[in-house]
């Protein structure tokens, strides 16, 4: 089975340019996360769908962050403009509807990691 | 917010069992408990979930004691590659949905197995 498609694995760029990460979810799973992991603040919750919806994106570090999801089979995050600070592994996952009486367990990507020069 | 504690980092040997325990005072009455195992670059993957008692699957058991306040992930016979970044999860969604950063993964506890 194929599991959660991240792309691209590693990305570098200059600050001031639009950064856009992809993620294809696990088939049948409907809702889907993005996570930022760095050394200093670990594994952070930035944004969660659920039925390609966005349930709530407080864990969005500043309004130059966005991430959609047209379809049930796609999602992006896209970062503009990105600053230095930004650099971070970033994980998708997925999972069956996650809600809080059904904590289904995620499904993780193997990540982007991302380097603001 | 169910915020959890973990030790930072726990060494171990080959055939060994490993037992991490995890902190979580503010656990609330939904709330389950997962448990992720992450190694160097690559996402973290599921190992147990449990809500109360006792789980056990192919590769731990997850001990969860009634008050519900801490809970226990067990190794059996641990192997070098088992060395990896352990992580406690307690799902907190409020209801009706919310705040995203309240599902934080935390810091985890790096467990290295030793020869």
């Amino acid at each position: 089975d194929a599991g959660v498609i991240q792309s691209p694995r590693h990305e570098v760029t200059e600050m001031g340019q639009e950064v856009t990460l992809r993620c294809k979810p696990i088939s049948g799973h409907n809702s889907l996360f993005w996570y930022r992991q760095t050394m200093m603040r670990g594994l952070e919750l930035l944004i969660y769908f659920n039925n390609n919806v966005p349930i709530d994106d407080s864990g969005m570090p500043e309004d130059r962050f966005s991430a959609k999801m047209p379809n049930a089979s796609f999602s992006t995050l896209k970062i503009q403009p990105s600053e230095p600070r930004d650099s971070a592994v970033y994980f998708c996952a997925s999972s069956l509807e996650y809600t809080r009486y059904s904590n289904q367990p995620q499904h993780f990507g193997d990540g982007t990691r991302l380097s603001i020069l | 917010l169910a915020k959890t504690t973990q030790p930072i980092s726990m060494d171990s040997y080959e055939g060994q069992e490993v037992n991490i325990t995890c902190s979580h005072n503010n656990i609330a009455t939904n709330d389950y408990i997962t448990w992720y195992q992450q190694f160097p670059s690559q996402g973290p993957r599921f190992i147990i979930q449990g809500y109360k008692t006792k789980v056990t699957n192919e590769v731990a058991s997850l001990f969860i004691p009634a008050d519900r306040k801490s809970s226990t992930l067990s190794l059996p016979r641990v192997s070098l590659s088992d060395t990896a970044v352990y992580y406690c999860l307690v799902g907190d969604i409020p209801e009706g949905g919310g705040s995203a950063r309240q599902l934080t993964f935390g810091s985890g506890t790096q467990l290295t197995v030793l020869p």
